[in-house]
């Protein structure tokens, strides 16, 4: 079936190293969206890439949408405490774009 | 501050006693959903209202109904919660169909 798939599914990192998350789907995604959702706590939205190949930035965090609509990236440099928490890739699949689904999550660790 | 709010934040109920989970908005947004999160995984979507038209998911189980009798307002009914149903209950809405979510701070479900 439709899938998205997030690797790793865990990440350790000491404070001040890079991080990146990978999110891949079977199928074309109408636009994906990342969440970050902290121990505890709910998920909250980050942002939303909807073109081909779109890079979009938020101080430390890079975000890339594949040029084919079925990958994406998440990259944090050099991450701090803060950073802590679940990242999730999230769409709409292009053949049942009313529905939103989740990825599998990248569990982030930053050891101070 | 607009906001989506869950009610009651931990909910403990016996198996097979139905269980009614609550969420409001004041974000007068059209779509509410409902996901399921169990411990490290991913939210998988329940079901969504887009404004009064109920959509399920294939997998849902019958176990599991929904009402929104008015835009502020969606409910979840488990009706007869099996152990296997204990996880977070996370209620969220968007302005649009797949647009970004917002969510509420959840309901953890036990059941005993």
């Amino acid at each position: 079936g439709q899938q998205v798939m997030q690797i790793p599914q865990y990440q350790h990192v000491q404070e001040g190293e890079d991080f990146t998350t990978y999110c891949n789907s079977s199928t074309t995604l109408s636009n994906i969206q990342w969440y970050k959702q902290r121990p505890g706590g709910h998920p909250v939205f980050l942002i939303q890439l909807v073109k081909s190949g779109e890079v979009k930035k938020q101080k430390r965090l890079t975000f890339q949408f594949g040029e084919a609509k079925k990958n994406s990236s998440l990259h944090i440099t050099a991450t701090q405490t803060t950073d802590v928490g679940t990242y999730f890739c999230a769409g709409p699949f292009a053949t049942r774009a009313n529905n939103l689904f989740f990825g599998t999550g990248t569990r982030l660790t930053v050891i101070p | 501050d607009a906001m989506v709010i869950q009610n009651p934040r931990y909910q403990v109920t016996q198996f097979g006693k139905p269980v009614t989970l609550s969420c409001s908005q004041t974000l007068n947004h059209n779509v509410m959903y409902w996901y399921q999160q169990k411990s490290s995984q991913a939210p998988k979507l329940l079901f969504h209202y887009y404004d009064k038209d109920f959509n399920n998911e294939a997998d849902t189980p019958d176990n599991f109904q929904s009402r929104r009798p008015n835009t502020s307002f969606c409910f979840l009914d488990i009706r007869s919660p099996g152990l296997g149903d204990a996880a977070m209950y996370l209620c969220a809405t968007s302005r649009g169909k797949v647009e970004k979510l917002f969510f509420g701070s959840g309901t953890q479900l036990s059941v005993l």
